[in-house]
């Protein structure tokens, strides 16, 4: 079985600093890793995604994840948000690909100007 | 036109009635899933699909049915609902191997009294 652990369920943060959402899982296999933003009143909408290959990827908006193998994490960081950033953030796992999803319980990401 | 739809956007229906929520797709996947979302618990999988013949229970299949008639539908019924299955459901897509992650519909909003 796999979980996901998303350890802050909230995280305030002043415009233009940076910020980390972090995501730690547990598998027993060799896994796909994703973070998902959902804005108010909508549907989820990939960030970006680790397969394999470079530990550090880059997604849209800004933003970048790292995939740390020995610490089981895959943290979210951008260097200066902006209030559109304003959203929900969920870390996703799946077995490589075999599988559906399991998602995180989410980090509300909140900035204030 | 949207890649995932979802039919109704809203409903509000009453205990003991039977609800279908629909889920059509122009991607072209093979997979297709139905989540449920609730407040501080992220997504929960309940059904999914790996082709037309294929179907699976997720973590919370109870007092849910699914039907998927063709390749580009999924539908997900409630045989009689309770209040507490009042949330936001969500039809998501992916390819066979999953490795461009899933991809989600607007929601459906659903209120039991």
């Amino acid at each position: 079985a796999q979980s996901v652990t998303q350890l802050d369920s909230q995280v305030p943060v002043f415009e233009e600093a940076p910020v980390e959402l972090r995501c730690n899982y547990s598998s027993s296999v060799s896994v796909y890793l994703f973070w998902y933003v959902q804005y108010p009143n909508q549907g989820l909408q990939l960030l970006l995604k680790y397969l394999s290959g470079s530990t550090l990827v880059k997604g849209i908006n800004g933003f970048e994840a790292e995939f740390n193998k020995s610490q089981t994490s895959f943290h979210l960081r951008k260097p200066s948000v902006h209030i559109s950033d304003t959203a929900e953030y969920f870390c996703a796992v799946s077995d490589a690909g075999r599988r559906a999803l399991t998602f995180g319980s989410g980090t509300r990401l909140q900035v204030q100007p | 036109d949207a890649d995932v739809t979802q039919t109704p956007r809203n409903r509000i229906t009453k205990t003991g009635k039977r609800i279908m929520l629909e889920c059509s797709q122009t991607k072209g996947h093979d997979r297709m899933y139905w989540y449920r979302q609730d407040p501080g618990l992220g997504l929960q999988l309940i059904y999914y699909s790996f082709d037309v013949k294929d179907i699976n229970k997720g973590e919370i299949s109870d007092g849910y049915s699914v039907s998927r008639q063709a390749q580009a539908k999924f539908s997900l019924s409630l045989e009689s609902a309770i209040p507490n299955q009042t949330a936001l459901y969500f039809c998501a897509t992916s390819d066979s191997l999953s490795r461009g992650g899933q991809f989600f519909g607007p929601g459906t909003r659903l209120t039991v009294l």
